[in-house]
């Protein structure tokens, strides 16, 4: 059963662009949450992340937005580089146990 | 700061042996957890530790053990590796309060099981 899902492998946008990640779970404790990038042969870094008190959290290029009623979290990246190509994960957890659920992936290409 | 080491970064192991894979969190961080991540599985929570203590376990048959140290260092073990073992193993770190739930990456350590 997967409880975070990333539904899209992969996107692919024009440089300069919005690049905009979804993600879906269904486990309604769930109460925070975080996305990551992922390069070949690296460890996740971590981008941002949202309690669910909150339904917008921006960092630099890099904003998300939760939805609790949808279940539903999106990342966007304002404007797209080159170097965003990677791999992005969201990943959420329940209150207090820093046990975290990851998605599949989303797969993003920024062409130049 | 330095980061989150892992060692080793790849190794190849011949089924039904066994494997100690090792992880140094960033100074100061006292919670570890380690993942699996295979090809379309995304990352698995394997387990998390938190001064020396096992906190939360994945769905991992119990061939997947770990410990952590008192320098709050940890290792991973697998015993009796089984093909389906083979995927990239990763560790994270994270700090006290109130940043509690952000979670930093090693680069992992790669395992083939033959």
């Amino acid at each position: 059963d997967q409880q975070v899902k990333q539904n899209s492998p992969s996107l692919s946008v024009q440089e300069g662009r919005i690049s905009i990640l979804n993600c879906d779970y269904t486990n309604s404790m769930f109460d925070y949450f975080l996305w990551y990038k992922k390069y070949p042969a690296e460890g996740p870094t971590f981008l941002i992340s949202i309690s669910s008190i909150k339904d917008k959290n921006e960092d630099g290029r890099f904003t998300v937005f939760l939805n609790k009623s949808a279940k539903h979290l999106s990342l966007h990246i304002v404007p797209s580089q080159p170097g965003d190509s990677a791999v992005y994960f969201c990943a959420a957890s329940e209150e207090g146990t820093y046990k975290y659920i990851f998605g599949t992936g989303t797969r993003l290409k920024v062409l130049a | 700061k330095a980061g989150v080491t892992q060692t080793p970064r790849y190794l190849i192991k011949t089924r039904g042996q066994q494997v100690t894979l090792s992880c140094s969190p960033i100074s100061g961080h006292r919670s570890v957890s380690w993942y699996q991540q295979t090809p379309g599985q995304g990352l698995q929570f394997l387990f998390e530790y938190f001064s020396e203590t096992q906190r939360n376990k994945g769905n991992f048959p119990g061939r997947f053990s770990g410990r952590q140290f008192s320098n709050s260092r940890s290792e991973m073990n697998v015993s009796t590796l089984e093909l389906g073992d083979s995927a990239l193993y990763l560790c994270a770190s994270r700090p006290s309060p109130p940043l509690s739930y952000e979670q930093y990456f090693g680069p992992g350590t790669r395992l083939t099981v033959t």
